[in-house]
């Protein structure tokens, strides 16, 4: 069964650096996620992406996110100056469509650890 | 999009039905009624969904009431391995955001 994979499963960065979080989503899907989770906390939306540009994004995806689809397998998660606050398992998602008639995917989670 | 309401624990005995209820009195005509599993801290995992009427697949039965204001996901035999934290989340046909809550974290016993 086809499945969304994340690389790496947990990256540890210092405060200040970037990070890129990649995803591969399921092959024939196009539309993308990402959401986070900070540890005991609730699973949050960051953005939706779909035909090379994003469709939505919450209030946490500031300046300091970005998300690109390089190519035609993956899709990247950009932190360009990490911050403490930033630690959390990092979900990305694909849904062959829109999610009124079709699932989102969910893959595996990067942790991400700012020191 | 709609907000949902979730017992926040249940517990359930191995073999027997898990009912699992959702309120979402506020759901709007074009809001789906979808359920996501999430075990520990692995990524969430779709179980079902609908919009007016009852579904089933091989993993669960979703009943909606007529008034679309609440429903009840239903794990036919428990295992130990659907202990989880369950999301019922209401998203809009216009929008790929799902917004989670907190859940039910539903913890199955021998």
């Amino acid at each position: 069964e086809p499945e969304v994979t994340q690389t790496p499963s947990h990256q540890v960065t210092q405060m200040g650096q970037e990070v890129i979080l990649r995803c591969v989503p399921i092959s024939n899907h196009l539309y993308f996620y990402w959401y986070r989770q900070i540890l005991g906390q609730k699973v949050e939306f960051l953005v939706s992406f779909y035909n090379n540009e994003i469709s939505e994004k919450s209030e946490i995806f500031d300046d300091q996110f970005s998300v690109e689809r390089p190519d035609g397998s993956n899709f990247t998660l950009k932190i360009r100056s990490t911050k403490l606050e930033d630690s959390a398992m990092y979900f990305c998602a694909s849904s062959p469509t829109s999610v009124s008639t079709d699932t989102q995917y969910f893959g595996p989670g990067t942790r991400l650890t700012v020191l | 999009d709609a907000k949902t309401t979730q017992p926040p624990s249940m517990d359930c005995a191995e073999g027997r039905a898990a009912n699992l209820p959702c309120n979402h009195s506020t759901i709007s005509g074009n809001e789906y009624v979808y359920w996501y599993r999430q075990i520990h801290s692995q990524g969430p995992q779709y179980i079902i969904h609908g919009l007016k009427n009852n579904e089933t697949n091989e993993m669960a039965s979703l009943i909606i009431t007529e008034d679309r204001k609440s429903s009840t996901l239903i794990l036919p035999h428990a295992t130990l391995r659907d202990t989880a934290v369950y999301y019922c989340i209401a998203a809009s046909s216009n929008t790929g955001k799902l917004i989670f809550g907190q859940g039910t974290t539903l913890q199955v016993k021998p």
